[in-house]
């Protein structure tokens, strides 16, 4: 089976940086996803990291580490707008082409 | 607007009623998905097609009812649900697995359901 660990709240000020940690457990492990997900909308997709590293996308970056089954969503130069929850997932070889979610970190931007 | 849609938006509905949920998606995709969000649980999946055959029933109960007929739509069919199947389900879809992107979903809005 899988399971993913990730923490339940973050809060951040305005124009700061700030790290979101996920740890996983997967029998077999294709990919790490971040995904967001504003109050009332449907999660969107942010990045997929399938290779150790950091891959940087604007003011998000997504890093994997396959031997410490862990990795993080950092976001730089926060906004208002980034106050929302944000799910890591694992692609993984299991039945079908499913995702396993976390349970979701709730990130709350202050001014 | 994320190529994927889902109505109703919003469903309110006795125990006793039957409903249906809808999802179409315009991303020509060959694998949907329903998933149940509830609050502070993580997003739960429910089924799985891939080419318009079931490959995941993610032990749901029999008052839930899918239904696939094309690739592009998708169907959630509801019959004697108890109150705690209030949540928002959502559907999304995605390349099948063999495909490139196999491993990004692109999500509908969602369906708010609250269940009296």
């Amino acid at each position: 089976g899988q399971s993913l660990e990730q923490p339940s709240e973050v809060t951040a000020v305005e124009g700061a940086i700030v790290q979101i940690n996920c740890t996983y457990q997967t029998s077999g492990f294709y990919g790490l996803s971040w995904y967001q997900q504003h109050d009332g909308g449907a999660p969107t997709f942010l990045s997929y990291n399938a290779l150790d590293g950091l891959e940087e996308t604007g003011r998000f970056s997504s890093f994997l580490s396959r031997s410490d089954s862990y990795g993080y969503l950092l976001l730089q130069e926060l906004q208002m707008k980034d106050s929302a929850s944000y799910f890591c997932a694992v692609f993984g070889n299991n039945a079908g082409n499913m995702l396993t979610f976390g349970g979701g970190t709730r990130l709350m931007v202050k001014p | 607007e994320t190529g994927v849609t889902q109505t109703p938006r919003h469903l309110v509905m006795g125990m006793t009623n039957k409903k249906s949920l809808k999802c179409e998606q315009h991303l020509g995709h060959n694998a949907m998905y329903w998933y149940k969000q509830s609050a502070k649980k993580p997003l739960e999946l429910m089924f799985v097609y891939n080419f318009k055959e079931q490959t995941e029933n993610n032990s749901v109960p029999s008052r839930f009812s899918p239904e696939c007929p094309n690739s592009s739509h998708l169907f959630l069919h509801l019959h004697t649900l108890q109150p705690e199947d209030s949540a928002l389900y959502l559907c999304a879809s995605s390349h099948a697995r063999g495909q490139g992107g196999a491993d990004t979903q692109y999500f509908g809005p969602g369906t708010r359901l609250t269940v009296l």
